[in-house]
């Protein structure tokens, strides 16, 4: 079934600690996106991609860095791992025209202990 | 600068009750909008584009230029409506999202 997949789901790691978070979409979409979810729920973007090899930084400052090469793929990676970097972490993709939006993958909370 | 605004943080109403999400935006040319919602333990869905001009579990939401708004509404709430919900506006190939609208429908 074509769809939107982030692991893993639950992620309890310690300070320091180099860490890869995964998001994998089967729908062909160009364009996929990382949004941080704070404890007040809202969203801030803090990577997106159009397509393979471009990558962009979003709105919120964030230590992470990512990759975009396959189409299907846009892992998410963080060196060395903090307790600031505890949250929850939201993979979405988009394909076509502006009205289809987005669709979300399931998300991965993070804590770092 | 394009903006979205969801005023309130939480709403509360009992079971039958209307229901009007609020959400304002601020964007130079012809808006496209969305409203997202996430139930406990779900992932974000979309509920409904403003260019589909649909109904979706008995909610729709009527875009007004001259207000800049693009509320949420339903005439009568159900339990099962309680979520979190998102008003979201597309911008040079992304979506920018509202603060979000905790919605307790109470029995």
């Amino acid at each position: 079934e074509a769809d939107i997949y982030q692991t893993p789901r639950y992620l309890v790691i310690g300070t320091g600690k180099k860490i890869t978070l995964e998001c994998s979409q089967t729908m062909g979409h160009d364009k996929m996106y990382w949004y941080q979810q704070d404890p007040g729920m809202e969203l801030h973007l803090i990577h997106y991609s159009y397509g393979v090899n471009s990558t962009e930084k979003g709105d919120l400052s964030s230590e992470s860095t990512v990759s975009r090469i396959r189409t299907e793929h846009f892992p998410l990676t963080l060196e060395s791992a903090r307790p600031s970097h505890t949250s929850q972490y939201l993979c979405a993709s988009s394909g076509g025209g502006q009205g289809r939006g987005y669709t979300f993958g399931s998300g991965t909370r993070l804590t770092v202990v | 600068a394009q903006r979205v605004t969801q005023p309130e943080k939480l709403l509360s109403v009992f079971k039958g009750a209307p229901v009007e999400l609020k959400c304002n935006y601020s964007y130079s040319g012809s808006p496209e909008l969305f409203w997202y919602v996430q139930y406990s333990r779900q992932r974000l869905q979309l509920l409904l584009r403003h260019i589909s001009r649909e109904s979706i579990k008995g909610f729709t939401a009527d875009l007004n230029k001259g207000e800049t708004s693009f509320h949420l509404k339903k005439p009568f709430a159900q339990e099962e409506d309680s979520a979190m919900y998102y008003c979201a506006l597309w911008s040079t190939g992304k979506l920018i999202f509202g603060q979000g609208t905790t919605l307790q429908v109470k029995p």
